[in-house]
């Protein structure tokens, strides 16, 4: 059983530079999230997709672009990286949205920018 | 808003000691849902429990406990005879719907990060 799958694990990019974080699940989920987490603040959600064909801006949006791209992936884009998005990155799913649905979360990929 | 107070950042205690975490959750819905989460230190999140706002009972699992009291709006976790193992940042979450879209969202808050010493 994979799960939830993050690539790169670990990443470090120059400020401005572009990257695009991959997530896949294959437990059939219907709702796909994307978190950051900083020392202090806990995770933030930064977009999810509750469904196939959506996707809708969660709590700290700026910076950041996705795409769902089928049931199973989701990837978060930075067009133009900044230091202040050093940060780990999680993905996160779950079958029908987080109400009474427990997330199942990746292991994470830590960015670096300079 | 929805908001979840960890309020103790870090816990140190010796092993086989009972610990306590605490978890104060503020939110204007009459439904939602508490979890706990564990993140050890390799880093991923890992689910624990899940309790709805209707479920006073208090549940225990193996060492692990959990006190729900909506009168004080608190969650806590309780360890019993504690281990190494369970050295892990924990993070207590809230979800309710949101009124606009009816999406549900996630609050989590800071984390308590828990060192169990040898």
């Amino acid at each position: 059983n994979a799960g939830v799958t993050q690539t790169p694990k670990f990443q470090v990019l120059k400020t401005g530079q572009s990257m695009t974080l991959q997530c896949a699940q294959d437990m059939n989920h219907n709702s796909m999230y994307w978190y950051r987490q900083d020392p202090g603040m806990g995770l933030r959600l930064i977009y999810y997709s509750a469904s196939e064909g959506t996707t809708d801006k969660g709590e700290v949006p700026n910076g950041y672009n996705v795409s769902r791209l089928n049931k199973r992936e989701f990837s978060l884009r930075l067009e133009s990286a900044a230091p202040s998005q050093t940060s780990v990155y999680f993905c996160a799913s779950t079958l029908r949205g987080g109400y009474n649905s427990p997330l199942h979360f990746g292991n994470g990929t830590r960015l670096t920018v300079t | 808003a929805q908001k979840v107070t960890q309020a103790q950042t870090e816990i140190s205690v010796v092993e086989k000691e009972d610990v306590t975490l605490d978890c104060v959750y503020e939110t204007r819905d009459t439904t939602y849902y508490l979890f706990w989460y564990k993140q050890p230190p390799s880093g991923e999140l890992v689910f624990l429990i899940r309790r709805n706002s209707f479920d006073e009972q208090n549940e225990i699992s193996g060492r692990y406990s959990w006190n729900f009291q909506k009168s004080t709006s608190s969650f806590n976790f309780t360890i019993t005879a504690s281990q190494v193992v369970d050295s892990a940042v924990y993070f207590c979450a809230l979800s309710e719907q949101w009124a606009n879209f009816g999406n549900e969202k996630l609050t989590f808050g800071t984390g308590t990060r828990l060192t169990i010493i040898p």
